[in-house]
């Protein structure tokens, strides 16, 4: 059973460029959010997908932007390049529906993105 | 969503108990405790959760006070694979603040041989 899995593992990009990023969930998942995580921070909540709509955001710009398809997979697509977007991007994705309580979500091994 | 305190690194050595406890006055009724385990260049890997006392599976044990402001998660005979920044998060369940974790920090363990 795969597990999550995300695409391309790194990535350099130039200062307004624009970037997307791939993840499948876990097999059964139906829910993907994207996280960005800096150099010595925890991850950040960027946005969450379930039924194809984006169901919840984090505090960042419209020039991070998601989308979700039939088939539960995601993209995270990044507008305008800054130097400051360079970070790990994780996915991670859970089944909403049996969820129950609790948070434990399921991750990716991230995409290392560096903007120069 | 409550915010977490805990400390910012740790060191121990194989074979050592590590306790490491987080605190997080403001928890609400419904939320939930979970720790999550980060290797570098990996992403978050959920470790345990629970709501109050005791939690305890194959790889830890979470202690939860009956006043729930802090807890403490706990990694028997840790050894060098270990080694690695631990997140505890509160929050409320996924049906109802749609599953968004917030980290901090994270406690930064390392295993010493």
């Amino acid at each position: 059973d795969a597990g999550v899995t995300q695409s391309p593992t790194h990535l350099i990009k130039t200062r307004g460029q624009q970037v997307t990023l791939r993840c499948s969930p876990k097999s059964g998942h139906d829910t993907v959010s994207w996280y960005q995580q800096a150099l010595g921070q925890g991850p950040q909540f960027i946005f969450q997908y379930y039924e194809e709509e984006e169901r919840q955001r984090g505090n960042f710009p419209d020039r991070f932007s998601g989308h979700q398809f039939p088939n539960y997979s995601s993209e995270l697509n990044v507008n305008a390049l800054l130097l400051g977007d360079s970070a790990l991007y994780l996915c991670a994705s859970r089944n909403l529906r049996l969820a129950g309580g609790g948070n434990e979500q399921f991750f990716g091994p991230g995409t290392r993105l560096t903007v120069l | 969503l409550a915010k977490t305190t805990q400390p910012i690194s740790m060191d121990s050595y194989e074979g050592q108990e590590v306790n490491i406890t987080c605190s997080h006055n403001n928890i609400a009724t419904n939320d939930y405790i979970t720790w999550y385990q980060q290797f570098p260049s990996q992403g978050p890997r959920f470790i345990i959760q629970g709501y109050k006392t005791k939690v305890t599976n194959e790889v830890a044990s979470l202690f939860i006070p009956a006043d729930r402001k802090s807890s403490t998660l706990s990694l028997p005979r840790v050894s060098l694979s270990d080694t690695a920044v631990y997140y505890c998060l509160v929050g409320d369940t996924p049906y109802n603040q749609g599953g968004k974790l917030i980290f901090g920090q994270g406690t930064e363990l390392s295993v010493k041989p």
